[in-house]
């Protein structure tokens, strides 16, 4: 069965350092999402990304964040400047276009702890 | 009022019992409705989808009141690997919207031997 996959599985990063999150989506699929979840917290919308370019932010997504699918695979999330209130789960999600095929997979998450 | 609430538990119940789940959004303008279940660490996984009309998916039956803007999800005959942290999660719960999901805080579940 095909998944959604992201790497790293854990990163630990000084505060103020880049990041770059990145995220295999399933091949089909054409809409992006990253989601975070701090600790203890629920799940949040970050950013959603369609037909290269993006469809949806949150008001978390300030322009610290950045999103982009520098090829036909890869879907990556960067941190430009690293806060300690970044340390959370980023999930990186896909669907396929539209109608019933709605739902969305999410990959296993990256943990991002920033020191 | 927050967009999608849940009773966040802990339900401790023993296995063989059945216990239901209750959650409300917010926005009448949502469309879409979702059960997705997290292990302690792991992603979100999609339980089962919400239609109107109510369905069931072996020991699991989810109803949708739109009138009371109310989900639930009810498990039947509960197994010790039904212990989890199960999410309601609307989508389009902004208005227009690319498919962004709002989720619950989570109800946790543990059922015991």
């Amino acid at each position: 069965e095909p998944e959604v996959t992201q790497t790293p599985s854990h990163q630990v990063t000084q505060m103020g350092q880049e990041v770059i999150l990145r995220c295999v989506p399933i091949s089909n699929h054409l809409y992006f999402y990253w989601y975070r979840q701090i600790l203890g917290q629920k799940v949040e919308f970050l950013v959603s990304f369609y037909n290269n370019e993006i469809s949806e932010k949150s008001e978390i997504f300030d322009d610290q964040f950045s999103v982009e699918r520098p090829d036909g695979s890869n879907f990556t999330l960067k941190i430009r400047s690293t806060k300690l209130e970044d340390s959370a789960m980023y999930f990186c999600a896909s669907r396929e276009l539209s109608g019933s095929k709605e739902t969305q997979y999410f990959g296993p998450g990256t943990r991002l702890l920033v020191l | 009022r927050k967009e999608v609430e849940q009773d966040p538990g802990p339900f401790n119940v023993p296995e063989g019992a059945t216990v239901a789940f209750n959650c409300t959004y917010s926005n009448s303008a949502s469309q879409s409705f979702f059960w997705y279940r997290q292990d302690c660490r792991k992603e979100p996984k999609l339980l089962m989808s919400v239609y109107s009309s109510g369905n069931e998916d072996g020991r699991f039956t989810a109803q949708l009141n739109r009138a009371s803007q109310y989900i639930s999800l009810l498990i039947r005959d509960s197994k010790l690997s039904d212990s989890a942290t199960y999410l309601c999660v609307v989508n389009n719960a902004g208005g227009t919207s690319y498919g962004k999901l709002t989720f619950g805080q989570g109800t946790i579940l543990t059922v015991h031997p």
